[in-house]
């Protein structure tokens, strides 16, 4: 089945500096890619997704890249502000987003005033 | 357009006894899945069901836990006979097919 690994656990950034948070997977099959947000004791959110067919998705301050070669795909934020800090989890599925997702285990972002 | 819904928020248990979870999903959404989420640890699903059918079952344990999606009705995830590793926050998300899942708030479940 599927193995999705997420670096770093934690992160921590200075208000206004860029977060970069990196994921890679391991079946070949997966084509579907979002990214949560999850605030404490709340639902995990979609922030962006990305499917295999494009390498980079863009909204806002929100960035995604995707390498279908190296089979990892990262998620960036620009211009961090203290609403971003949150734990955020990639995952990965197969039948364009139908299955199952696999997630990691989680990065918690925290920005520093 | 009401989001995903799940009841109980909150469901406190013995050890032994039965826990049933309910979730409604979006209008107009017929797939359903069910994850389950330990403290400080990511989600793992564990399975995936459509209308009066489960699609894919593979990360729900073998025993005590069963789920089902009947015609008309929520979502039931069943777990018998608790313990307390049972204990955790589980979710159910709802999506129209190939896009986006959406979640439900949760409900966490301890078991005493």
């Amino acid at each position: 089945g599927e193995n999705v690994e997420q670096h770093p656990s934690t992160l921590s950034v200075q208000e206004g500096d860029s977060a970069v948070i990196k994921c890679t997977y391991s079946d070949s099959a997966s084509n579907y890619f979002p990214w949560y947000k999850q605030e404490l004791g709340k639902r995990p959110q979609l922030i962006i997704d990305i499917r295999s067919n494009v390498g980079e998705k863009k909204d806002q301050r929100i960035a995604v890249t995707l390498n279908k070669t190296a089979k990892h795909f990262s998620l960036h934020i620009t211009e961090t502000q203290p609403e971003d800090s949150a734990v955020y989890f990639c995952a990965a599925a197969a039948g364009g987003g139908a299955d199952g997702l696999t997630f990691g285990k989680g990065t918690h972002l925290i920005i520093q005033p | 357009n009401a989001g995903v819904m799940q009841n109980p928020r909150h469901l406190v248990r013995r050890r032994g006894q039965e826990a049933r979870l309910r979730c409604s999903p979006m209008k107009g959404h017929s797939h359903v899945y069910w994850y389950r989420q330990l403290p400080e640890e990511g989600l793992k699903f564990m399975v995936y069901l459509q209308k009066e059918n489960i699609i894919d079952e593979s990360g729900m344990p073998k025993e005590r836990f069963s789920a089902e999606f009947p015609k008309e009705g929520p979502s039931i995830l069943r777990i018998q006979q608790v313990v307390r590793g049972d204990s955790a926050a589980y979710f159910c998300a709802s999506s129209p097919g190939v896009d986006e899942q959406f979640f439900g708030p949760g409900t966490r479940l301890t078991v005493l």
